[in-house]
């Protein structure tokens, strides 16, 4: 079985620029989050998408960040404009219903400069 | 304002002894609590939960205990091995079956040979 899909694995921009991630999840999984892990932290939930319905965006810094899973399957994670205190591995996970354990992906490692 | 505090960032055993890694946490309308394993450039990766309402899990070499009362978790390997060396991180859940984790900080185990 595939796993959790991300790209790209690293990414390094400057302050105020625009990025986005992508990320693919297990078939058939309704549930996609997306975690922000900074440095010595755990990860943190930015949003939890239902199949195409956004469930929790509650930490999700909206006035930067943006996600969408149009077709209730791919998602992107956008970033605009980028700060410095954005640098941190992004991280896509999936479940099957949402009440299982999350299953992850390898992340995107992101450096603002 | 952490909520799930992993207070030891490292800890170095043997192989063959047991591994003993901490959680507390504030949160009491926590009801699952799980522990992921991440090794470097991965995803984190589930390994074994918890119920609110039991004290024990066990999984192999892999035991979570809870204190209720003392709002306390811990992950017992036995016996460590070197491939055990990873990142460990607890989580809670307070989404009720529809899971949303709050991580700790993370604990790096490094069992050497």
């Amino acid at each position: 079985e595939a796993g959790v899909a991300q790209s790209p694995r690293y990414k390094i921009i400057e302050k105020r620029q625009s990025v986005a991630f992508w990320c693919n999840p297990i078939s058939g999984h309704a549930t996609l989050y997306w975690y922000q892990q900074i440095l010595g932290q755990g990860p943190k939930l930015l949003i939890q998408f239902q199949n195409n319905g956004v469930v929790d965006d509650s930490q999700l810094p909206k006035d930067r960040f943006s996600a969408e899973r149009l077709k209730g399957v791919d998602s992107t994670l956008k970033i605009q404009p980028a700060k410095l205190e954005d640098s941190a591995v992004y991280l896509c996970a999936s479940s099957s219903t949402g009440k299982e354990p999350p299953f992850f992906g390898q992340g995107t490692r992101l450096t603002v400069v | 304002d952490q909520q799930v505090k992993q207070n030891s960032p490292s800890l170095s055993v043997q192989e063959g002894r047991i591994s003993i890694l901490n959680c507390d946490y504030t949160n009491s309308m926590f009801d699952y609590f799980l522990w992921y394993k991440k090794y470097p450039a991965e995803g984190p990766t589930f390994l074994i939960s918890i119920s609110s309402i039991k004290d024990k899990n066990e999984d192999g070499r892999f035991t979570v205990f809870l204190n209720k009362s003392a709002k306390h978790l811990s992950l017992h390997i036995v016996p460590s091995q070197p491939g055990d060396s990873a990142v460990y991180f607890c989580a809670a859940n307070s989404g009720g079956s529809n899971y949303k984790l709050t991580f700790g900080k993370g604990t790096l185990l490094t069992v050497n040979p």
